[in-house]
């Protein structure tokens, strides 16, 4: 089956500390992107990658990481730098910059 | 004035009933626009493109209106299943892509 995973879907971590978000897609897409969704608020753009070894910034990159070494893993790294790091967290890959299609969606509490 | 604006409802309508969504955008530079759909606690999903023509798809039917900037889903014959928070996107270009924070529907027997 063609698809993107997310894993781990529940994560746990204490303030301080960095976490890794999993992200891998076979549909063969060239674009990634993460996104981070808030209560009552709509997605935003953290970084996106239109091809390997290339990620640009989105509109909330600040305490963000992220790397592409392969077309079909896109990690996105929670530094200790993020001041709220509590949030569902999106993955998504597009074919061209049209429609994307999201991942089932990490959701992280930090204490 | 935010990007992408959308009534966050929620709407609570019976099963039958025709519902329609509205969505403003405030780039007149937008180039592609769609709806989404998402379930309590789940991903985005891809409902619809939303074309200059208008397009239907089912029981579903988007409209854009570029001069007033906003566009429209309507949703006819409503189901329980249709039960969701209905999603707003524009695209500006490139890979700039622009989320509504959504609008919740609830069908209800």
């Amino acid at each position: 089956d063609g698809g993107i995973t997310q894993s781990p879907k529940y994560l746990f971590r204490k303030e301080g500390q960095n976490v890794t978000l999993s992200c891998e897609q076979n549909l063969n897409h060239d674009a990634m992107y993460w996104y981070r969704q808030d209560p009552g608020q709509g997605l935003r753009l953290i970084y996106y990658s239109q091809i390997v070894n290339d990620f640009q910034k989105g509109d909330i990159a600040e305490g963000y990481s992220v790397s592409r070494e392969k077309k079909e893993s896109f990690p996105l790294t929670v530094t200790s730098a993020q001041k709220n790091p509590t949030a569902f967290y999106l993955c998504a890959s597009s074919l061209t910059a049209d429609e994307q299609y999201f991942g089932p969606g990490t959701r992280l509490t930090v204490t | 004035r935010k990007e992408v604006e959308q009534d966050p409802g929620p709407f609570n309508v019976p099963e039958g009933a025709t519902v329609a969504f509205n969505c403003t955008y405030s780039n007149s530079a937008s180039q592609s626009f769609f709806w989404y759909r998402q379930d309590c606690r789940k991903e985005p999903k891809l409902l619809m493109s939303v074309y200059s023509s208008g397009n239907e798809d089912g029981r579903f039917t988007a409209q854009l209106n570029r001069a007033s900037q906003y566009i429209s889903l309507l949703i006819r014959d409503s189901k329980l299943s249709d039960s969701a928070t209905y999603l707003c996107v524009v695209k500006l270009g490139g890979f700039k892509t622009i989320f509504g924070a959504g609008t919740r529907l609830f069908v209800k027997a």
